[in-house]
C-alpha cells in the first residue's frame, strides 16, 4: 500500500531553513493523479496546509506562506521536499507530508488530503 | 480566506450514543468540504469528502451532511475507537485550503 515518510532535522535555527523530505512508497510519483503535499500542526493547534506540487513540477503554495516556500520533487528517487526559509519560532510544528487528490472541482489543484506521513516534529530554537 | 469553524470544542458522549459535530465555513464551500479525524500521536485520517461520501473502508456509522455554509458529521453509534479529534477542511475557496479547529470527542 502507499505509504509516506517524513525525514529531516527536528530542530532549526531561528532565521535559518527548515528542510524536510517526504519518501513515497508503495507508488510512482510519476504515475499522477496525486497532489503531493505538506500539512502542518502548530503545538496545541489546528491544521494548516503548506503547499503542494504535482509529479510534472506543478506548485501550489498557501499565499500566507509563499514568499518563503519552496516545494520540489525528485521522481528518481521517488521523494518531494519542503524548504521554509526565515523561519521563527512561530513556525515550529509537526509537519506530515501527504497525498492530496484533485476530486473534479476547478481549478485542477489539491482538493483533500487521501493519504498522510506519520508526521515529523521541527522546533524552531536558539 | 474561508474560516470554518467547528463547534463544540469538546464533546462528551458515552459509548453507544449519537454523536453530532459542527462545522461553519465564514462563505459558502458549496459541498467542497472534507472530514478527518485524528487520534493522539497519529496523523489525521481521510473520512468524508464532498460534504457526505465516505472514504473507502469507512463505518457507516460516520455519515455527513450539509451544504453552503453549514455542515454535520454525526457518529450514529460511538465506538471506543472514535474517541478522537475531528477536524473539518473546505476546499473550495482556492487558493487556499483551510481546516477547522477541531471537536475532540471524550467519553462521558
Amino acid at each position: 500500500q502507499v505509504q509516506l515518510q517524513e525525514s529531516g532535522p527536528g530542530l532549526v535555527k531561528p532565521s535559518q531553513t527548515l528542510s524536510l523530505t517526504c519518501t513515497v512508497s508503495g507508488v510512482s510519483i510519476n504515475t499522477g493523479g496525486y497532489y503531493w503535499s505538506w500539512i502542518r500542526q502548530l503545538p496545541g493547534k489546528g491544521l494548516e496546509w503548506i503547499g503542494s506540487i504535482y509529479y510534472t513540477g506543478s506548485t501550489y503554495y498557501n499565499p500566507s506562506l509563499k514568499s518563503r516556500l519552496s516545494i520540489s520533487v525528485d521522481t528518481s528517487k521517488n521523494q518531494f521536499s519542503l524548504k521554509l526559509s526565515s523561519v521563527t519560532a512561530a513556525d515550529t510544528a509537526v509537519h506530515y507530508c501527504a497525498a492530496g487528490i484533485w476530486g473534479g472541482v476547478r481549478p485542477v489543484v489539491p482538493n483533500w488530503f487521501a493519504l498522510w506521513g506519520q508526521g515529523t516534529l521541527v522546533t524552531v530554537s536558539s | 480566506e474561508i474560516v470554518m469553524t467547528q463547534s463544540p470544542a469538546t464533546l462528551s458522549v458515552s459509548p453507544g450514543e449519537r454523536a453530532t459535530l459542527s462545522c461553519r465555513a465564514s462563505q459558502s464551500v458549496n459541498s467542497n468540504l472534507a472530514w478527518y479525524q485524528q487520534k493522539p500521536g497519529q496523523a489525521p485520517r481521510l473520512l468524508i469528502y464532498g460534504a457526505s461520501t465516505r472514504a473507502t473502508g469507512l463505518p457507516a456509522r460516520f455519515s455527513g451532511s450539509g451544504s453552503g455554509t453549514d455542515f454535520t458529521l454525526s457518529i450514529s453509534s460511538l465506538q471506543s475507537e472514535d474517541f478522537a479529534v475531528y477536524y473539518c477542511q473546505q476546499y473550495n475557496g482556492w487558493p487556499s485550503l483551510t481546516f477547522g479547529g477541531g471537536t475532540k470527542v471524550e467519553s462521558k
